[in-house]
């Protein structure tokens, strides 16, 4: 597609509850972040796939968080066991060049009551 | 230690003023830097990057930032700011890992 495209734009859950945001990267490319802002703060890395790959996934706050990527295309983020820290807009945005920056999608605004 | 800081969360200016926000960097930053900006409820749009070359970029509207290696620095600046420039800006650079690491973002305000 033309951009990065993420759905839903908008997710309320209740504690306890497992959500999934999915990411649509910009066709052909290669590189795909995930993002976490909290209100009044910059954005916060979380993890980074090359291809299919995590290459790197060190930003994930604990083991409820999970991301795949299993075609080198699409993602999901997944958030088991929703707390409510967890409220935030998850930012996703993909790069065809390392180095070069990236195009972020709009991201969606995940609240846990 | 944050990788990339942002000296100042919010900047008020007057339509017409001369803005600068500041953003510095560790050392530990490679030199590739760049410029986000957010306006009201859109996402991250990037305004201007630095990669290698002339130490002052420039953007599409008017926006303008120097690579000053000896300060460790990047500060942005436009000469005359508009209505439509309120937004929150966010510097960024690559702290080591292979993504962006961000500042906290500065809110510039302008008013009439």
């Amino acid at each position: 597609g033309a951009g990065v495209s993420q759905t839903p734009s908008n997710k309320v859950t209740e504690k306890g509850k497992y959500v999934e945001l999915r990411c649509d990267p910009i066709s052909g490319h290669t590189a795909l972040y995930w993002y976490r802002q909290s209100l009044g703060q910059g954005p916060e890395f979380l993890i980074y796939f090359q291809g299919t790959g995590a290459a790197d996934d060190s930003g994930l706050p604990n083991d409820r968080f999970f991301a795949v990527r299993p075609e080198g295309s699409v993602s999901t983020l997944k958030i088991q066991r929703t707390e409510r820290g967890d409220s935030a807009v998850y930012l996703c945005a993909s790069s065809g060049l390392q180095g070069r920056g990236y195009t972020f999608g709009s991201g969606t605004r995940l609240t846990v009551v | 230690a944050q990788s990339v800081t942002q000296l100042d969360s919010q900047v008020p200016v007057f339509e017409e003023a001369p803005v600068e926000l500041r953003c510095n960097y560790s050392s530990s930053v490679s030199v590739y830097l760049f410029w986000y900006v957010q306006y009201p409820n859109q996402g991250l749009q990037l305004l201007l990057k630095y990669l290698s070359g002339s130490t002052l970029v420039k953007s599409i509207n008017g926006f303008e930032a120097e690579f000053n290696k000896s300060q460790t620095s990047f500060h942005l600046r436009k000469p005359s700011v508009h209505i439509s420039d309120t937004a929150e800006y966010f510097c960024a650079g690559y702290t080591g890992r292979r993504a962006l690491t961000f500042g906290s973002g500065t809110r510039l305000q302008v008013q009439p």
